[in-house]
């Protein structure tokens, strides 16, 4: 059966630095999200991604925060300077078309920022 | 605005006993609503969703939801609980059926226990 993989399952980085998570859509699938759950808080929205261009973004989603679809089958985010409250788990996900909700999530990277 | 409460934080059942995971919607528009399931290290899967089509939405598993309009609710039922139900149970608002890239809304998220 077909799935989102996430890599890395577990980041630990250092204040200030930048981080790269990677996750491998479903191949033919057109939408791509990224959530993020803080421990003990609601899975949150940051972003969609459609047609090489982002086409929903949440508060979260600041200057600090950029997406990337490098080579039609990798879609990354990319934090900068990361924070202490950036640790969260991050979901990646991605849906085949217009009927919204049928998402399908990645097992998550959890990021820890000491 | 949409929003999802999600009215118990923890529930423990035995085995073969009913399941009720309770979830109300706040919603201007006519929403769609899905449950998704959480294992243990595993990523969120869909179990079911309503999109106004039929009130009694049958999912996998065995689960069910009723979208009840009039108390603004869309709780979470199976009738006999099974060890393999134990995980995180999410209900999730969508502001529109048919708008894909639409983020989803979840709520906190329902714990689930189940006793052998």
């Amino acid at each position: 059966e077909p799935e989102v993989t996430q890599t890395p399952s577990h980041q630990v980085t250092q204040m200030g630095q930048e981080v790269i998570l990677h996750c491998v859509p479903i191949s033919n699938h057109l939408y791509f999200y990224w959530y993020r759950q803080i421990l003990g808080q609601k899975v949150e929205f940051l972003v969609s991604f459609y047609n090489n261009e982002i086409s929903e973004k949440s508060e979260i989603f600041d200057d600090q925060f950029s997406v990337e679809r490098p080579d039609g089958s990798n879609f990354t985010l990319k934090i900068r300077s990361t924070k202490l409250e950036d640790s969260a788990m991050y979901f990646c996900a991605s849906s085949g078309g217009p009927l919204t909700g049928e998402l399908f999530f990645g097992e998550g990277s959890r990021l820890t920022v000491l | 605005a949409q929003s999802v409460t999600q009215l118990d934080s923890h529930v423990s059942v035995s085995e073969g006993t009913p399941v009720l995971l309770r979830c109300n919607y706040s919603s201007s528009y006519s929403p769609s609503l899905f449950w998704y399931v959480q294992h243990p290290n595993k990523g969120l899967q869909l179990l079911l969703k309503y999109t106004s089509a039929a009130t009694l939405v049958k999912g996998i598993n065995g689960f069910e939801a009723e979208f009840k309009k009039s108390e603004t609710s869309f709780h979470l039922t199976k009738p006999s609980a099974h060890m393999s139900d134990a995980a995180e149970y999410f209900c999730v608002v969508s502001p529109s059926a048919n708008q894909a890239g639409t983020a989803l809304i979840f709520g906190k998220g329902t714990t689930l226990s189940v006793s052998s």
